[in-house]
């Protein structure tokens, strides 16, 4: 199931700098994407959300762009921090309530 | 602030056995939801659940597994008959409507 793809297994950035990490998806079906934060022995922790009525969605340091045309989303963070060092997942519905989620994506803050 | 609680927090049990993988939801949570996740995989989702039924579930829900609210705070995950292949972490999650999930610590299930 490919539906929700995370191309990047991992990103590796400077405390202080802003991270991208970057989603696609190929079902147009999908209406509502969220980003979440997932710690070792942990459940996966809610970040942001975005509807697919919007284009982008600020929450503090996090920031998620969508562009539906492209059928890709981003999330920035700005700036960050050592604290961040998790695994990203981005995930979508449409229609239902079930989230497909993509594979991760490990960041690493360097200090 | 409110979370989502599971126990137990690592379940070790013998092909073929019966698990009861437990949940607590948020409170005032109406959507309830189980996944899972195989070491080294993607998170899938099993099944949902609104009021007092089944919603949608997926195609590894097969009648091996079961879910249940049996009062008005616990949800419940039950594989009848453990294969080797049920090993992963389980998450329960809960929703107040058609937004964001939030997820419990989760269950690993190890089955030997």
């Amino acid at each position: 199931d490919q539906q929700v793809k995370q191309n990047s297994p991992s990103l590796s950035v400077q405390e202080g700098r802003i991270s991208i990490l970057n989603c696609d998806y190929t079902n147009s079906m999908f209406d509502y994407f969220l980003w979440y934060k997932k710690y070792p022995a942990e459940g996966p922790t809610f970040l942001i959300s975005i509807s697919s009525i919007k284009d982008k969605n600020e929450d503090g340091r996090f920031t998620v762009f969508l562009n539906k045309s492209a059928k890709h989303l981003s999330l920035h963070i700005v700036p960050s921090q050592p604290g961040d060092s998790a695994v990203y997942f981005c995930a979508a519905s449409g229609g239902g309530n079930k989230l497909v989620f993509g594979a991760g994506t490990i960041l690493r803050v360097k200090s | 602030e409110p979370e989502v609680t599971q126990t137990p927090s690592h379940q070790v049990t013998q092909m073929g056995q019966e698990v009861i993988l437990r949940c607590v939801p948020i409170s005032n949570h109406l959507y309830f939801y189980w996944y899972r996740q195989i070491l080294g995989q993607k998170v899938e989702f099993l099944v949902s659940f609104y009021n007092n039924e089944i919603s949608e579930k997926s195609e590894i829900f097969d009648d091996q597994f079961s879910v249940e609210r049996p009062d008005g705070s616990n949800f419940t995950l039950k594989i009848r008959s453990t294969k080797l292949e049920d090993s992963a972490m389980y998450f329960c999650a809960s929703s107040g409507g058609v937004d964001e999930q939030f997820f419990g610590p989760g269950t690993r299930l190890t089955v030997l």
